[in-house]
């Protein structure tokens, strides 16, 4: 168990609508990283928040939005969603994030379904 | 920018035969890797890493990599297998980009250890 929760741990929901995953980090790290997996993309970063503020950004699509609340947990926003964007969500923490070398700890993932 | 190469996407190996994944990367500077293991519906769990130092890097679960600056690889080795050891496996670098330390994943390499 690596201390990283991530809710829910699946959901099922239709193209064009939005949907909310949440994480809650390690007690302690400040960073908290989104990644998509899927089985044509692999394992992709899509946004890192730093203590409440945007620390770097990977591929995430403009359909897509996240946040870090002052409570440390985060939420990523998908919306409009595309039969394309099935896939494991995952999220992970670090203590100060944007470190050389730092190790990211990884929840268990969001599994979504698009249909 | 850096990118991780693993060449096999698949690797079947005889229960106590030794295994190694391959890990090559590219990047003309300074380099962190790491290697991750995703058991099935499981999140990401660190397997080790290499920051600097001795190139021979000593993980949890009588995992090895040896860091090879003149071939950039990242090998990932273990002398003897057990099933427990089904899983998939991603090499990673971290980059530097933006002024921040970012993750960048291989595609990973399924291990199917048969009894």
């Amino acid at each position: 168990d690596s201390g990283v929760t991530q809710t829910p741990k699946h959901l099922i929901t239709a193209t064009g609508q939005r949907v909310t995953l949440r994480c809650s980090p390690r007690s302690g790290d400040l960073s908290v990283y989104w990644y998509q997996q899927s089985l044509d993309q692999g394992l992709q970063f899509l946004i890192q928040y730093y203590n409440g503020e945007e620390r770097a950004k990977g591929n995430i699509l403009e359909r897509f939005s996240a946040q870090q609340f002052p409570d440390l947990h985060s939420e990523l926003n998908l919306s409009s969603l595309e039969l394309g964007d099935s896939a494991l969500y995952f999220c992970a923490s670090s203590v100060v994030g944007g470190r050389a070398g730092e190790t990211q700890y990884f929840g268990p993932g969001t599994r979504l379904l698009v249909l | 920018a850096q990118s991780v190469t693993q060449l096999d996407s698949q690797v079947p190996v005889f229960e106590e035969a030794p295994v190694e994944l391959r890990c090559n990367y590219s990047s003309s500077v300074s380099v962190y890797l790491f290697w991750y293991v995703q058991y099935p519906n499981q999140g990401l769990q660190l397997l080790l890493k290499y920051l600097s130092g001795s190139t021979l890097v000593k993980g949890i679960n009588g995992f090895e990599a040896e860091f090879n600056k003149s071939q950039t690889s990242f090998h990932l080795r273990k002398p003897s297998v057990h099933i427990s050891d089904t899983a998939e496996y991603f090499c990673a670098v971290s980059e530097l980009g933006s002024g921040t330390y970012k993750y960048i994943f291989g595609t990973g390499t399924r291990l199917k250890v048969l009894a």
